[in-house]
């Protein structure tokens, strides 16, 4: 998995409580990017980084929080979980545009 | 809006056959496309690029093409192997510019049967 990987790989959790997922590679790519995937949507983009402090929004961005302080970690905040975050996230990276190298995901459900 | 159509049936054919997947894309003037594999607890892995002014790309038993008239794109894989059984997605670039934001497409799950 182009040296990325995500913590926790499992996680579940109950409504309203906070969830932070990490990122982290070890390619010392400059972009960074979580993604959603669910059954009928496919995989949308939360966020994405640029570099260290910058980030911004992807197509579903309502209810996370994103934070870049290193080049290798890229957290993913839910600030209050809603049983509509069950979802499978991946985390993903690239150097420049084009190819992106993807993680091994994280299930999270809300119950 | 911009839209990616992918189909949602999978694809069965028999070992050794084409596999031909389809991508068809709406409302969009991508500088390139991309396709992933997915396959099932996994996630997904990169196989091609094809930019707007390249008509076919190849990659060993892949091949890709790019119309741009037709807003389609088809993905083949000669002499199909049931290692090739996986879920195949197509990329575009978000909002019709060349950077590093995708938008994905559902995939089309191919099953290949010995």
């Amino acid at each position: 998995d182009a040296g990325i990987t995500q913590s926790p790989r499992h996680k579940v959790t109950e409504t309203g409580t906070p969830v932070t997922l990490r990122c982290h590679q070890t390619e010392n790519h400059r972009y960074m990017y979580w993604y959603r995937q669910d059954p009928g949507h496919g995989l949308r983009l939360i966020h994405y980084s640029y570099g260290v402090k910058d980030t911004d929004k992807g197509e579903v961005s309502d209810g996370y929080s994103v934070s870049r302080s290193k080049t290798e970690d890229f957290l993913l905040t839910l600030e209050s979980a809603t049983s509509s975050q069950t979802s499978v996230y991946f985390c993903a990276i690239s150097e420049g545009r084009y190819e992106q190298y993807f993680g091994p995901g994280t299930r999270l459900t809300v119950t | 809006s911009q839209k990616i159509e992918q189909n949602s049936e999978a694809l069965n054919i028999q070992e050794g056959k084409t596999a031909t997947l389809t991508c068809n894309y709406t409302n969009y003037s991508p500088a390139y496309l991309q396709w992933y594999r997915q396959d099932p607890g996994r996630g997904p892995v990169f196989l091609l690029l094809i930019r707007e002014n390249e008509k076919e790309k190849r990659k060993e038993r892949l091949k890709v093409t790019f119309d741009t008239t037709l807003k389609q794109s088809l993905f083949h894989i000669t002499a199909s192997q049931p290692a090739d059984s996986a879920t195949y997605l197509c990329a575009l670039p978000m909002n019709n510019n060349a950077g590093n934001m995708l938008t994905f497409g559902g995939g089309t799950r191919l099953m290949v049967k010995p």
